[in-house]
């Protein structure tokens, strides 16, 4: 079946603008993370949702990070007035559930690059 | 919170030869270590996981070890091949009530022909 997917593949945007990045889940997942990869480093964990709901926000950076989720299907990660330091590829991936530690399947990612 | 720490951050071998690439944990109520391959501008794919009801598990060419006292575990490839050229990723959960995956910050393997 499909697998996670992402839009858009690549953003360029000016600093000070906002920008709205878009997943959509595998079918039938709940679960739903945000990460961030910066260049040549690890996944940073920003933010999850077990359904619609956010329980832990912990991970984003700034307030001008959100994120929210509707009809329990597709996420959207939204950067407010966006800073050099946010660019970075973006993320997301789905699992059946959160709980008992179920498989994470990534998406190819949004390559986000503020001049 | 949980702090994963990933070695080497780059590993050369030849083909055929074996690579090992190592993690450590510092929580240890984490009980559920993925490892997963991300091909240049590719997104990340799991290769192999493991949990904390077993010591090794293996898949042809790939084995992970886990030693739940010392908090480290293990990624085992033998007889590489040039595709298995990527970056290599390792992570730690808690599983069950939790959902968060922290991860090391990477291997970069090189298969040499």
């Amino acid at each position: 079946g499909a697998g996670v997917s992402q839009s858009p593949s690549n953003k360029v945007t000016e600093k000070g603008k906002d920008v709205e990045l878009r997943c959509d889940p595998i079918s039938g997942h709940t679960a739903l993370y945000w990460y961030r990869q910066s260049l040549g480093q690890g996944l940073e964990f920003l933010i999850y949702f077990q359904g619609n709901s956010a329980p832990d926000k912990s991970g984003l950076p700034s307030d001008r990070f959100s994120a929210e989720r509707t009809g329990g299907s597709v996420s959207t990660l939204t950067i407010q007035r966006t800073q050099q330091e946010d660019s970075a590829v973006y993320l997301c991936a789905s699992s059946l559930d959160a709980g008992g530690a179920k498989t994470q399947y990534f998406g190819p990612g949004t390559r986000l690059l503020v001049l | 919170g949980e702090n994963v720490e990933q070695h080497p951050s780059t590993l050369s071998v030849q083909e055929g030869d074996s690579a090992v690439i190592k993690c450590t944990y510092s929580d240890s109520a984490s009980n559920y270590f993925p490892w997963y391959k991300q091909e240049l501008g590719k997104r990340p794919q799991l290769i192999i996981d493991i949990r904390s009801n077993v010591g090794e598990k293996k898949d042809q060419r790939i084995a992970v070890t886990l030693n739940k006292t010392a908090k480290h575990f293990s990624l085992h490839i033998t007889e590489t091949q040039p595709e298995d050229s990527a970056v290599y990723f390792c992570a730690a959960s808690k599983g069950a009530g939790s959902y968060q995956l922290t991860f090391g910050k990477g291997t970069k393997l090189s298969v040499i022909p």
